[in-house]
Formats: C-alpha cells, sequence, structure tokens
C-alpha cells in the first residue's frame, strides 16, 4: 500500500474485553514497531519485530500485551482482559530495513477502555 | 531524567512569527527526528538527522552533537502549522525511537 495502514482508527472496549489492533505496513518493509501513547505523552516502545520474529518485547507493560508478525507484513497487537490504564494511542511504524534510521508512521489506533 | 526533553512543552505564536522549539538528549544517538502530529492523527516524519542542518520549506532542522541539542525552527509561521511537534532519538540506527513528550505548537490567525 502506499502508507502505514492501521485498524480499527478508534476503539471501544469494556473492562475486561480482549481487543486486536492491526497494522499493514508498506509492502516489502522488513522493519515494523509498536508504540504506546498516552494522553499528552510521547509515545513509548513496545515491540519490534524484523520480518517475523520478534527482536525486541521490552516495552510490552504486561503479559497481557501479545503481538505477532506471523508472515513478516501484517503485524497484531493483542490486548488481553483490557484495564484502563491501557487506553491509549497504539502506534505502528515500519521501515524498509533493518539498519534503515527512517521511519514512517500509520495513523494510530485510539483505543479507550470504559 | 527522560532521555529526551523537550521545551517548550506548550507555545502560542501569531501567524507570521519565527517558532523555535527546542530538544535536549542525554545518550548517544545514530539519529534524531523531528516529527509531526496532528490531533487525531498519525505522525508525518519532518527531518531525520545526525549532523548539521536541514532544510524543507519553512521549516528548519539543526543539530549540535557536541551540546546533545537540536533546533526546530518554523519561519513565517501559519494556523495550518498548529500541532504537537515530536523530538526522537534513536540509538543505533534502525533501532526504536525514544520520544519527547511534544510540544503543543498553536499559530493563531
Amino acid at each position: 500500500g502506499a502508507g502505514v495502514s492501521q485498524s480499527p482508527r478508534y476503539k471501544v472496549a469494556k473492562r475486561g474485553q480482549d481487543v486486536a489492533l492491526r497494522c499493514d505496513p508498506i509492502s516489502g518493509h522488513v522493519s515494523l514497531f509498536w508504540y504506546q501513547q498516552a494522553l499528552g505523552q510521547g509515545p513509548e516502545f513496545l515491540t519490534y519485530f524484523q520480518n517475523e520474529a520478534q527482536l525486541d518485547k521490552s516495552g510490552l507493560p504486561s503479559d497481557r500485551f501479545f503481538a505477532e508478525r506471523p508472515e513478516g507484513s501484517v503485524s497484531t497487537l493483542k490486548i488481553q482482559r483490557t484495564q484502563q490504564e491501557d487506553s491509549a494511542v497504539y502506534l505502528c511504524a515500519s521501515s524498509s530495513q533493518p539498519l534503515s534510521p527512517e521511519a514512517f508512521f500509520g495513523q494510530g489506533t485510539r483505543l479507550t477502555v470504559v | 531524567k527522560n532521555e529526551v526533553e523537550q521545551s517548550p512543552q506548550n507555545l502560542t505564536a501569531q501567524e507570521g512569527e519565527f517558532i523555535t522549539i527546542n530538544c535536549s538528549y542525554s545518550v548517544g544517538i545514530s539519529a534524531l527526528h523531528w516529527l509531526q502530529q496532528h490531533p487525531g492523527g498519525g505522525i508525518v516524519s519532518l527531518f531525520m538527522l545526525s549532523s548539521g542542518k536541514k532544510k524543507h520549506g519553512r521549516l528548519i532542522a539543526t543539530i549540535n552533537i557536541q551540546e546533545k541539542h537540536s533546533s526546530l525552527h518554523i519561519t513565517a509561521s501559519h494556523p495550518r502549522d498548529s500541532a504537537v511537534y515530536i523530538c526522537a532519538v534513536s540509538r543505533e540506527y534502525g533501532n526504536k525511537l525514544v520520544f519527547g513528550a511534544g510540544t503543543i505548537l498553536r499559530v493563531k490567525s
């Protein structure tokens, strides 16, 4: 596609519900990052994929957070048993090569847990 | 202390004014990014710097590696420049970005 696409754009979940957020990176991009942006703050790193390999998941805040990229293209971030503190914008970014300094961001998914 | 600090947090300017947003970082970096985020929108990359100065239209970004400091300048500001401007650094090429908290800019007509 022309850019990084994320869906849904907005998600309202009841506390305790599971959610799945999708990221379609730019076609052929090797690297894929997930970031979490709380209201009024800068984004914070969650996890990183190089192709289908999850090379860094040090930013995932708890074991309720799980990410996958099984075929090295589309990635899904899953949050189980959502809690209010999970409310944030979840951003996906991709880059063409592992050592490429450039990053292309999606529009983000705004998750609100009520 | 955060690895990336931005100032000011909020900035209101009149249309036409020259604007400067500052970013300081405390770690060694391979690149520094300036990003723009509109309300409800995603993030757009404005500049990526590892040294010197870059210019694109009315936007200018500079970096001083020795002082670990970067500035983003907007000349002849316009209301459409209103957005959040975020500084981010990568410690290694291709590695995750560490972000500042952002500067909320409002340009009034």
